[in-house]
């Protein structure tokens, strides 16, 4: 089935120490987004990327970082990460070129900082 | 870790009746509305989307509601199962616009 895939699904890292996120995807879809999600709120974009253009939100801190080698992933690298980073990441993609304007998220990685 | 959330506004629902979900808009432009169902420790699951020219979608079990005048969605779930328990979002976006705008969220808690 064409989905969206996100590893790991659990990610423990320690307060400063670099960390990577990855998403795939197999609906050859143009778009790729990721998303930060806290507790009992909606989710928060980061950043996506429309083919190899990258377009970031005004208020993602500098500590936030993504990579997209080819269309099928996309990478999320938080370069020393808080205690506040700690949430839900969401993989998102979608192919506005074919009017697919509605997102389809992966299952998300939850990430934990000690 | 995590900071603290918000509550959530909950609708409890006894199994078997219907559930309305409502959400105020705020981008008069928009023009293409999104539900998503999120269960506990999950992604957003795609439901049913809307465009302006429509004011009701009915897909399985759902029907989606689009007053523009007021800027109000609605989703209405027939027959509420345990399954349904989950957050529900709803998010718009326009033509061109590569970005969703997600509303709060709403609990929906069956009660068997």
């Amino acid at each position: 089935d064409a989905m969206v895939i996100q590893n790991p699904r659990y990610q423990v890292t320690q307060f400063g120490k670099p960390v990577t996120l990855s998403c795939s995807q197999t609906l050859n879809h143009n778009v790729m987004y990721w998303y930060q999600q806290k507790s009992s709120q909606a989710p928060k974009l980061l950043f996506h990327y429309y083919d190899k253009d990258f377009n970031n939100e005004a208020d993602t801190p500098d500590n936030f970082q993504s990579r997209r080698p080819n269309t099928s992933f996309c990478f999320l690298d938080i370069r020393s990460p808080g205690l506040g980073d700690a949430a839900m990441y969401l993989c998102a993609t979608n192919h506005p070129g074919q009017g697919a304007v509605t997102q389809y998220f992966g299952p998300g990685t939850r990430l934990l900082v000690l | 870790g995590e900071s603290v959330g918000l509550h959530l506004p909950t609708l409890s629902v006894q199994e078997g009746d219907n559930s309305i979900i409502n959400c105020a808009y705020s981008n008069s432009a928009s023009d293409y509305f999104i539900w998503y169902k999120q269960e506990s420790g999950k992604g957003p699951q795609f439901i049913i989307d809307i465009r302006s020219n429509m004011d009701k979608r009915q897909g399985q079990r759902v029907t989606v509601l689009l007053n523009k005048t007021v800027k109000h969605l609605s989703l209405q779930i027939a027959a509420t199962q345990p399954g349904d328990s989950a957050v529900y979002f709803c998010a718009e976006t326009y033509y061109g616009n590569n970005r969703l705008a997600f509303g709060k969220g709403n609990q929906v808690v069956v009660i068997p």
